[in-house]
């Protein structure tokens, strides 16, 4: 199993600020990783696959790199609606096997 | 529109079984792999299983293996998870999602409950 971990566990920020979130695999993952935003009491959202490609209506403010081991998401400028749970996850080619991150919990300073 | 209904969920007792539902509308069932991924109280995400979309190929977390059986009808466009045996720890939201590469679409969730 490839085991993911997140930092920070808890990132305050303003709004209007920007966000860095870091990810990081075990082992490499290449470019098999996806970031989620989950708010309370709802599923988590897809925001980025394959490292850095935006999923469907995720607003460009948003942004994900790296490769292999170490990932980033960025939020350029963090608004009202931002401020929830992000995980990581990657998805080995074969066997089919996915592991999510802890989660990093963006909360209001 | 993409929609994925699950169904199932509830207070169980230890060693107890369920079967869970999510059923599919909107887009061909047929076609998309799917997972169960599940939510313990407080918790972080945690992956079930796989099933391709054709069935044939499936996968398990070692925490469920042997104890939970994943499975899909592409007629009716509802995937399934037998959970038996249950324990405390299989105490979470379950929830189906579409895909593989990329988990784009996700249920609201069942809930399941296991205590005596």
């Amino acid at each position: 199993e490839i085991v993911m971990t997140q930092s920070p566990a808890t990132l305050s920020v303003s709004p209007g600020e920007r966000a860095t979130l870091s990810c990081r695999a075990r082992q490499s993952v290449s470019s098999n990783l996806a970031w989620f935003q989950q708010k309370p009491g709802q599923a988590p959202r897809l925001l980025i696959y394959s490292a850095s490609t935006r999923a469907t209506g995720i607003p460009p403010r948003f942004s994900g790199s790296g490769s292999g081991t170490e990932f980033t998401l960025t939020i350029s400028s963090l608004q009202s609606e931002d401020f929830a749970v992000y995980y990581c996850q990657q998805y080995n080619n074969w066997p089919p096997r996915i592991t999510f991150g802890p989660g990093t919990k963006v909360d209001i300073k | 529109e993409v929609q994925l209904v699950e169904s199932g969920g509830g207070l169980v007792q230890p060693g107890g079984s369920l079967r869970l539902s999510c059923a599919a509308s909107g887009f061909t069932f047929s076609n998309y792999e799917m997972n169960w991924v599940r939510q313990a109280p407080g918790k972080g995400l945690e992956w079930v299983s796989y099933i391709s979309a054709s069935g044939t190929t499936i996968f398990y977390a070692d925490s469920v293996k042997g104890r939970f059986t994943i499975s899909r009808d592409n007629a009716k466009n509802s995937l399934y998870l037998q959970v038996n045996s249950l324990r405390a720890e299989d105490t979470a939201v379950y929830y189906c999602a579409r895909g593989y590469d990329r988990l784009d679409y996700w249920g609201q969730g069942t809930p399941v409950t296991v205590s005596s």
